[in-house]
């Protein structure tokens, strides 16, 4: 098994372009999740998925979109850029929705300028 | 979810037993024991979880005491990979339907030394 993985895994954008960020993970998990990590803040929830074709908000979902069209994907979309999502974006998965055993992705490294 | 204490910081000699000591005397009857670490740059990595029984897996050994209000996680064999911040934290079990967003204190920084 690959178990998670992202794609990029460094970018760098301008202030108002938009990317998708990756995720993929081949252990049939029910439950996805992105979270941002920023120094000092720890791991923050950005939105989540129970299922395919069903999504959530965490804890800082603005300015992110989600979808969950299969199983094994789940991508992040950045819509307008901006410096204050420069961060490291971590991917998670776990085989049921609820488990606190959660296996993460190596990370997207974003810096907006 | 019941609060843990770890030292910030541990060194270990490599090829030497780890034993990385976590508090959480205010446990309640049905918070597991989960540890987690995370290498420098490294997305988190689940290592092992526990509710009263020790656990051991191919990653490490989990030693909760009797009465539950501490524990101990073991790497056996420490290597310079070890090297990272472990992370010890009480939750409840897994309960269908509920998201549960992962949430780490300041962890211990180990060190492991050649």
């Amino acid at each position: 098994n690959a178990g998670v993985t992202q794609t990029p895994k460094f970018q760098v954008l301008k202030t108002g372009q938009s990317m998708t960020l990756q995720c993929a993970q081949d252990m049939n998990h029910e439950y996805m999740s992105w979270y941002r990590q920023d120094p000092g803040m720890g791991l923050r929830l950005i939105h989540y998925s129970v299922g395919a074709g069903i999504t959530d908000q965490g804890e800082v979902p603005n300015g992110y979109n989600v979808s969950r069209s299969t199983t094994e994907d789940f991508p992040l979309r950045l819509l307008s850029a901006a410096p204050s999502q420069t961060s490291v974006y971590f991917c998670a998965s776990s085989y049921r929705t609820g488990s606190y055993e959660q296996y993460f992705g190596p990370g997207t490294r974003l810096t907006v300028t | 979810d019941a609060k843990t204490t770890q030292p910030p910081s541990m060194d270990c000699a490599e090829g030497r037993a780890a034993n990385l000591p976590c508090n959480h005397s205010t446990i309640s009857g049905n918070e597991y024991v989960y540890w987690y670490r995370q290498i420098h740059s490294q997305g988190p990595q689940y290592i092992i979880h526990g509710l009263k029984n020790n656990e051991t897996n191919e990653m490490a050994s989990l030693i909760i005491t009797e009465d539950r209000k501490s524990s101990t996680l073991i790497l056996p064999h420490a290597t310079l990979r070890d090297t990272a911040v472990y992370y010890c934290i009480v939750r409840v079990g897994a309960n269908s339907g509920s998201a549960r967003q992962l949430t780490f204190g300041s962890g211990t920084q180990l060190t492991v030394l050649p």
